[in-house]
């Protein structure tokens, strides 16, 4: 069974930190990595879609990258604001048909 | 813009009962999938489907059933609910196979089986 891993499960940071989460996944197969934002009440939406080693994305203040060889993906938030507090998910995929999503990391960021 | 759209949002059963779950997506997507969320465990896969007449079982199909007669609509049947699928339930969709894109979810829809 393929394992997604995420660390830390949640975190508390004061606004204007910044932070980091990890994503780990199988290092064969490959096919794409992806990270998600989800706040509560409402579903998740796709932040980064990541297919080469080596690869990093940007949007505004978050970025990712990613090692396919040794199986993780870094998320970081830059000056972290109230409105970035909700559940950070990662999903890996070997093909375009199953994806396997980690527990996620759920972030509070403190006015 | 509707995207991916599910109802019921809440439902409530009774052991033994049978419902569908209705998800439908107005993007012209190939793949569509279920997944159902417990607390302290990930996003797990129940069915999916990569185009009309043609769909195959996720991590955890037991005691659900689905069909794909169009490319709008993909519904998830459960044909005699047990406590067990008390959980939340995503729809989810994407352009299609070939294309690592990601997913769109719907909002979800509660069920709670007594």
């Amino acid at each position: 069974i393929l394992n997604v891993e995420q660390s830390p499960q949640s975190l508390h940071v004061q606004e204007g930190d910044s932070t980091n989460f990890t994503c780990s996944f199988p290092s064969s197969n490959f096919y794409a990595l992806h990270w998600y934002r989800w706040e509560t009440a409402k579903s998740p939406e796709a932040l980064f879609v990541m297919t080469l080693n080596g690869d990093e994305k940007k949007k505004g203040r978050i970025s990712a990258t990613l090692n396919t060889k040794e199986g993780y993906s870094y998320l970081y938030i830059k000056g972290s604001q109230p409105e970035d507090s909700a559940t950070y998910l990662c999903a890996f995929t070997s093909g375009t048909y199953k994806y396997i999503f980690g527990t996620g990391t759920r972030l509070k960021v403190l006015a | 813009n509707a995207g991916v759209t599910q109802t019921p949002k809440f439902q409530v059963l009774k052991t033994g009962q049978s419902m569908t779950l209705q998800c439908a997506q107005d993007m012209n997507h190939e793949y569509m999938s279920w997944y159902r969320q417990d607390p302290g465990m990930g996003l797990r896969l129940i069915h999916y489907s990569v185009g009309a007449g043609i769909t195959d079982q996720g991590e955890v199909p037991n005691g659900y059933n689905v069909s794909r007669s169009t490319t709008e609509d993909f519904p998830l049947r459960l044909l005699s609910a047990a406590p067990s699928q008390t959980s939340v339930y995503f729809c989810a969709s994407h352009l299609g196979t070939g294309y690592p894109g990601e997913l769109f979810f719907g909002e979800g829809s509660r069920l709670t089986v007594l």
